[in-house]
């Protein structure tokens, strides 16, 4: 089945500690892209990626981290999260830059 | 970058009435308008979507209208069904996407 799995689903945590969630698209897509939601500023782009190895800033990057090593995988990485972080999370992947995008399940984080 | 404004942020509608919901955006570069649906708890998933060269586009209930002269794009959806019932997100953005704010729409039965 066609899809985007992200990881993990909810997740809590404190202040500083460092934390990953995964991304994972069985479509060989070449674009993904991560988003946050917040309610009444809908989703806001966080990082995308063209390709492998080609990551850019969205337009909320400040505090998250990205890579791009293989075509399937787009972590998203909190060095050290901090409150303003507690967010919904989704990844996405497209064929291509400008076409649809399959979202993930979507990762409630909470920080503490 | 670019600014994507939508409107209205609620709408209700009496089932089988039409929903109107429009986006303007700011960048002339923008080639590519993707719409969303959010049921609550879920992902979005695009419903209909119309690139730069088109006007206008069709999908059964659902269809998108385009003016570029303008900036702005609209959702029609008519004859609404209770399932229809939803949070819709437009977007515009050539490889950077700008999601606008949402409307939340409720069908009544």
């Amino acid at each position: 089945e066609a899809q985007v799995t992200q990881n993990p689903r909810y997740l809590i945590t404190v202040t500083g500690k460092k934390l990953t969630v995964t991304c994972s698209q069985n479509m060989n897509h070449e674009y993904m892209s991560w988003y946050r939601q917040d309610p009444g500023l809908g989703l806001r782009q966080i990082y995308y990626s063209m390709n492998v190895e080609v990551t850019d800033k969205g337009d909320v990057p400040e505090g998250y981290k990205v890579s791009r090593k293989e075509k399937r995988n787009f972590p998203l990485i909190l060095e050290s999260p901090s409150p303003n972080q507690t967010s919904l999370y989704f990844c996405a992947s497209g064929q291509f830059f400008n076409s649809p995008l399959h979202f993930g399940n979507g990762t409630r984080l909470t920080v503490t | 970058g670019e600014n994507v404004e939508q409107h209205p942020s609620t709408l209700s509608v009496q089932e089988g009435d039409s929903a109107v919901i429009k986006c303007t955006y700011s960048d002339s570069a923008s080639n590519y308008f993707p719409w969303y649906k959010q049921e609550l708890g879920k992902r979005p998933q695009l419903i209909i979507d119309i690139r730069s060269n088109v006007g206008e586009k069709k999908d059964q209930r659902i269809a998108v209208t385009l003016n570029k002269t303008a900036k702005h794009f609209s959702l029609h959806i008519t004859e609404t069904q209770p399932e229809d019932s939803a949070v819709y997100f437009c977007a515009a953005g050539s490889n950077q996407f700008y999601f606008g704010t949402g409307t939340s729409l409720t069908v009544i039965p």
